[in-house]
C-alpha cells in the first residue's frame, strides 16, 4: 500500500500563529484528503485536495482558515492559519484511488497532533 | 443524512473473550463500508472494505461483516495486542471521502 509521511509529528504553537503541515507519498495518487480529528471525537472531512486546482472544501470548513496546496501527485500542505485552542486537534492527511493499495479503502498518514496555547 | 454509528463506544474484553462490534449506517449510494484500527497517537489503519451485503473478509482474529444496515466486526479469542479505537467509515456513490463514526475503543485484558 501507499505509504504516507507527514510533517511534523506534532507542534505546540502560539495563538494568531499560523502551521504548516506536510504529506508526501511514495507513489503517485488521484484522490488526496486532509481529515482533522477533535479530542474524543472521530474524523472528519476538512477538504479534498485536488491537483492543478483549488481544493474543495466541505461545509464548516474555508480556505481563508485552511490553505491548501497541492502541486503534484504526490505532495500536498495544510495550513491552519491564525489558530486559536479550538484548532487543537490531529490533523490527518489521507490518499485513496488506484494503485495505493488498499482494496478501494484509503491510506492515513500517522497525524499531527497540534496543540495551539 | 448520511450518519455512521457505533456501538457500543467502549468494550472491555478479557484475552480469550470473543465479542462483536456494530456499525450502523444510513448513506444514500453505499459504495464501499471501511474498517479501521488506530492506537494511541497514530493515524488509522486499514483493516477491510465490504461493497454488497452479505460479504464477509477475515484478518486473523477479525471479522467483518455486511448487512443492507449494519455491520459488524466480530473478535475471536482476542489478545491484549488487539486494543485498539476500530473505527467504521462509509463511502457515498457520488463522493470520494469517508464518512466515519464515532469508534469503539476496545481494551483487551490478560
Amino acid at each position: 500500500s501507499a505509504v504516507i509521511s507527514q510533517k511534523p509529528s506534532r507542534d505546540i504553537c502560539q495563538r494568531g500563529t499560523s502551521l504548516t503541515i506536510q504529506c508526501q507519498v511514495d507513489s503517485q495518487v488521484t484522490m488526496m484528503f486532509w481529515y482533522r480529528q477533535q479530542p474524543g471525537q472521530s474524523l472528519t472531512l476538512i477538504a479534498t485536495a485536488n491537483q492543478g486546482s483549488e481544493a474543495t472544501y466541505e461545509s464548516g470548513f474555508v480556505i481563508d482558515k485552511f490553505p491548501i496546496s497541492r502541486p503534484n501527485l504526490t505532495f500536498s500542505t495544510l495550513t491552519v492559519s491564525n489558530m486559536s485552542p479550538e484548532d487543537s486537534s490531529i490533523y490527518l492527511c489521507s490518499v485513496g484511488g488506484v494503485g495505493t493499495g488498499t482494496a478501494g479503502g484509503y491510506t492515513f498518514g500517522s497525524g499531527t497532533r497540534l496543540t495551539v496555547v | 443524512e448520511d450518519q455512521v454509528t457505533q456501538s457500543p463506544e467502549a468494550l472491555r474484553l478479557q484475552e480469550g473473550e470473543s465479542s462483536s462490534l456494530n456499525c450502523s449506517y444510513t448513506v444514500s449510494g453505499l459504495r464501499g463500508l471501511f474498517w479501521y484500527r488506530q492506537d494511541p497517537g497514530k493515524g488509522p489503519e486499514f483493516l477491510f472494505t465490504l461493497y454488497s451485503a452479505g460479504e464477509e473478509k477475515e484478518k486473523e482474529r477479525l471479522k467483518a461483516t455486511l448487512t443492507k444496515k449494519e455491520s459488524f466486526l466480530h473478535i475471536t479469542a482476542p489478545k491484549p495486542e488487539d486494543s485498539a479505537t476500530y473505527l467504521c467509515a462509509v463511502q457515498r456513490g457520488s463522493q470520494g471521502n469517508l464518512i466515519f463514526g464515532k469508534g469503539t475503543k476496545l481494551s483487551v485484558k490478560p
